[in-house]
């Protein structure tokens, strides 16, 4: 069965410093691959997708990801983190095609000390 | 604004009582969904719709029901045989074509505590 796998279950940065999540999923074929975040409360927005091409992405509010076939990976990354970056963000894989397959990770927490 | 709406946003139940968690959306998406969120869990499918009068069971569909009368509204019920209903729910749409690429559009959430 498909699986996706988030180690980190809680990463703090500074305001400014650089932001990598990671992800890793468990499947044969290539997926395709998501990013949510989700404000306390709130519902998740779409961060980026991938689904070919260019494995490095770009999303809204300056995200990008990188798809790394070899190493079974989707990392989400930013340059520099702003204090409103501050909530859990999942990563997602669909692997058959159908979002019934759509499976997420368990979730990565993060902190932005000012 | 076109979105997708859920209420109540916070719901109090006693054990033994069904409840109904309401979700609308004005997207004119054709797939809709419910998903349960706990605490350091990614989110489980109970139930999704892809079309009215038709809905298909998740990964965790015991204790829940759920009606698709009008392609704006998808209500899940939390009924009594749910064992531990407490968790934060999440409604989601997507288009039909975009069902197969996982681009979902989520609601705000509702919170249920059973007491």
């Amino acid at each position: 069965a498909q699986s996706v796998t988030q180690p980190d279950i809680h990463i703090t940065v500074s305001e400014g410093a650089s932001l990598e999540l990671r992800c890793n999923y468990s499947y044969g074929a290539t997926p395709y691959l998501f990013w949510y975040v989700q404000s306390p409360g709130q519902g998740l927005q779409l961060l980026l997708k991938y689904f070919s091409g260019d494995t490095l992405v770009q999303g809204i509010k300056g995200f990008e990801a990188e798809f790394k076939r070899s190493q079974s990976s989707f990392n989400l990354r930013k340059p520099s983190v702003h204090w409103s970056d501050a909530a859990e963000y999942f990563c997602a894989v669909v692997i058959s095609g159908s979002a019934r397959q759509l499976t997420f990770g368990s979730g990565t927490q993060l902190t932005v000390l000012p | 604004d076109g979105g997708i709406t859920q209420s109540p946003k916070y719901l109090f139940r006693k054990e033994g009582q069904n409840v109904t968690l309401s979700c609308e959306q004005n997207l004119n998406h054709d797939a809709m969904y419910w998903y349960r969120q706990d605490p350091g869990q990614g989110l489980r499918l109970i139930y999704y719709s892809q079309i009215v009068n038709d809905f298909q069971k998740g990964d965790i569909a015991e204790g829940y029901s759920v009606s698709r009368e009008k392609k704006e509204s998808f209500p899940l019920t939390v009924t009594s045989a749910q064992k531990n209903p407490t968790a934060f729910y999440l409604c989601a749409s997507t288009q039909r074509g975009q069902a197969n690429t996982g681009e979902l559009f989520f609601g705000e959430g509702s919170r249920l505590t059973v007491l």
